[in-house]
């Protein structure tokens, strides 16, 4: 069974600040793991995605996350804020040997950016 | 190329009528996953068809039922709504291969509301 925790259903920086979504997931199987970015009245975004490999992943729009095994852990950061950034963040897990088909998600994080 | 096209974007419906939603995945892509979001539950998945054949399943009742067509094409039916059934339903598409470092594109959702 998989799941996902994302620690803070709402969080709020100032423009240029540092941003850091706090993510933690279960799985009984190596993961892939996901940051999706959702805009008002939108679909999903992927931002970023790790599957194997290097742990430090670098997605759009200034985005990293680190994969931490011994933590089960998977935090997003970007080191400034930026107004464009104010939308819902969404932690996602699926098993290895699953096509992108099942996924399940966090609750979701809404950052929102103080000028 | 065209991205996952779902209609309506908007729907209103009364208590107990039924309802089908549309998705047009992108083409070459032959895995469909469905996807209902709501304040309370979240992004909670409701199943996936892969060439024409429901490959997973969540735990929804049977009210909500799918198939695929030959063109990848999706649609998703809600039979005797209820109230809850109020949500923005995400449709998904993938290549679909099992294993495979593949991504999952999201539409923008329709929204159904249940009065």
């Amino acid at each position: 069974a998989q799941s996902v925790t994302q620690l803070g259903s709402h969080v709020s920086v100032s423009e240029g600040a540092l941003v850091l979504l706090r993510c933690n997931y279960s799985s009984s199987v190596p993961p892939y793991l996901f940051w999706y970015v959702q805009y008002p009245n939108q679909g999903l975004q992927l931002l970023l995605k790790y599957t194997t490999g290097a742990t430090l992943v670098k997605g759009i729009n200034g985005f990293e996350a680190e994969f931490k095994k011994s933590e089960t852990s998977f935090h997003l950061t970007k080191p400034s804020a930026h107004m464009s950034d104010a939308a819902e963040y969404f932690c996602a897990v699926s098993p290895w040997y699953s096509s992108a088909s099942k996924i399940i998600f966090g609750s979701g994080t809404r950052l929102s950016i103080r000028p | 190329k065209a991205g996952v096209t779902q209609t309506p974007r908007y729907l209103i419906k009364t208590r107990g009528q039924q309802v089908t939603l549309s998705c047009s995945p992108i083409s070459g892509h032959r895995s469909v996953s469905w996807y209902q979001q709501t304040p309370g539950q979240g992004l909670q998945f409701l199943f996936e068809y892969f060439s024409e054949t429901q490959r997973n399943k969540g735990n929804f009742p049977g009210r909500f039922s799918g198939r695929q067509f030959s063109n990848s094409r999706s649609e998703m039916n809600v039979s005797t709504l209820e109230l809850g059934d109020s949500a923005l339903y995400l449709c998904a598409s993938s290549l679909g291969d099992i294993g495979m470092n593949t991504e999952a594109f999201f539409g923008q959702g329709t929204r159904l509301t249940v009065v």
